[in-house]
């Protein structure tokens, strides 16, 4: 089956550390994107990339990094730097990330990040 | 001024009701408009596109409104399975990207 899958499903941070989250997918997607979620709240841009070897900063990119080396995976990493990390992490994709499209987005099931 | 506003909710109606959410967008540049689903503690699903002429799909009916900014949606005939929240989406297509704007969501109580 084709889709977007993300682990851990819970992940704990102690103070200090990184952590990194990993979003895959099989739906040959050319965009992908990192969002994170707080409760009663909208859905924030923290990276996104349209092809493989290039990514750029949302809204909200301090504190957070990715890369992408393969067309299927777009890992971020939580740095220490990140002061409130405590969040729902959404990563998802699509074909076309360029202005005009219909296109729309494919999520990933999430990952919930609880700093200790 | 967020680029997305909705009604946070919640709405609370009797299964069979007829419900209707609005949503307006702040930038008249923006491009094309989604519903999304979003059960609890689960990710959002595209639920319907939104298109200028209005569509609809089953029981659902969505609507666009350019010169007002607002995007609707329509449920009829609610059921129990329709309890979620529902964010609508913008996307305002950038210089060179698809940039998409969620609103924070309406949540929908469906009961019997």
């Amino acid at each position: 089956d084709g889709g977007i899958t993300q682990s851990p499903k819970y992940l704990f941070r102690k103070e200090g550390q990184n952590v990194t989250l990993s979003c895959e997918q099989n739906l040959n997607h050319d965009a992908m994107y990192w969002y994170r979620q707080d409760p009663g709240q909208g859905l924030r841009l923290i990276y996104y990339s349209q092809i493989v070897n290039d990514f750029q900063k949302g809204d909200i990119a301090e504190g957070y990094s990715v890369s992408r080396e393969k067309k299927e995976s777009f890992p971020l990493t939580v740095t220490s730097a990140q002061k409130n990390p405590t969040a729902f992490y959404l990563c998802a994709s699509s074909t076309d990330p360029f202005p005009g499209s219909q296109e729309t987005q494919y999520f990933g099931p999430g990952t919930r990040l609880l700093v200790l | 001024r967020k680029e997305v506003e909705q009604d946070p909710g919640p709405f609370n109606v009797p299964e069979g009701a007829t419900v209707a959410f609005n949503c307006t967008y702040s930038n008249s540049a923006s491009q094309s408009f989604f519903w999304y689903r979003q059960d609890c503690r689960k990710e959002p699903k595209l639920l319907m596109s939104v298109y200028s002429s209005g569509n609809e799909d089953g029981r659902f009916t969505a609507q666009l409104n350019r010169a007002s900014q607002y995007i609707s949606l329509l449920i009829r005939d609610s059921k129990l399975s329709d309890s979620a929240t529902y964010l609508c989406v913008v996307n305002r297509g950038g210089q060179n990207f698809n940039k998409f704007y969620f609103g924070s969501g309406t949540k929908l109580n469906v009961k019997p």
